[in-house]
């Protein structure tokens, strides 16, 4: 069964700290690993995907397939920054549409 | 482009009455999905339609129901609800052949 965990519920960090979110997937071959950020009062969106290899807002997220993780970073946390983050999971096979997601990771970046 | 747009944004329904939420996706995707957001599941996906065929479905009792139309609109039926049905509705578009999901804001049901 695939699964992906966020261990995280909240994370706080300074402005200017570093900030890592934790995601660890469970899934039977090579998923597609994906980053869904929702900012205050803004609908959910694509932040970044491990295929496309981009730094979108300065963020980047390694696929492990060894320790089947795919954290987020970021070098230097800014106030814009503070938002709920989904990882999720999209299966090679029979799942069109269909994401797995962690159960997200609240963070709150304070000056 | 306009977004993904959901309609109603806000419904109040009492136990055992049934309601049906509508979405209509970017212009030009064929994939619409469904996905139920609550505190304590979190978002658990509910099904997938793509030119009028669902192709993938969660695990949701057969209360839960949806089709889509020949323009890709797409519209969920709850029947007979429960007080646990109260959540987000969450509705996204893709062209269809998999990767970026683009959601909508939401239909918040409220079952009392």
């Amino acid at each position: 069964a695939q699964r992906v965990t966020q261990p995280e519920k909240l994370l706080s960090v300074f402005k200017g700290a570093p900030v890592e979110l934790k995601c660890n997937y469970s899934y039977s071959g090579s998923p597609e690993l994906f980053w869904y950020v929702q900012y205050s009062r803004q609908r959910l969106q694509l932040l970044l995907r491990h295929i496309s290899r981009e730094s979108i807002k300065g963020f980047t997220a390694d696929l492990n397939k060894g320790e089947t993780s795919f954290h987020l970073k970021k070098p230097f946390a800014q106030e814009e920054d503070s938002a709920m983050y989904y990882c999720a999971l999209e299966g090679i096979t029979d799942s069109w549409g269909k994401l797995q997601f962690g159960a997200g990771t609240q963070v709150v970046v304070t000056p | 482009k306009a977004g993904v747009t959901q309609t109603p944004r806000y419904l109040i329904k009492t136990r055992g009455q049934q309601v049906t939420l509508s979405c209509s996706p970017i212009s030009g995707h064929r994939s619409v999905s469904w996905y139920q957001q609550t505190p304590g599941q979190g978002l658990q996906f509910l099904f997938e339609y793509f030119s009028e065929t669902q192709r993938n479905k969660g695990n949701f009792p057969g209360r839960f129901s949806g089709r889509q139309f020949s323009n890709s609109r797409s519209e969920m039926n709850v029947s007979t609800l429960e007080l646990g049905d109260s959540a987000l509705y969450l509705c996204a578009s893709s062209p269809g052949a998999g990767g970026e999901l683009f959601f909508g804001e939401g239909s918040r049901l409220t079952v009392l």
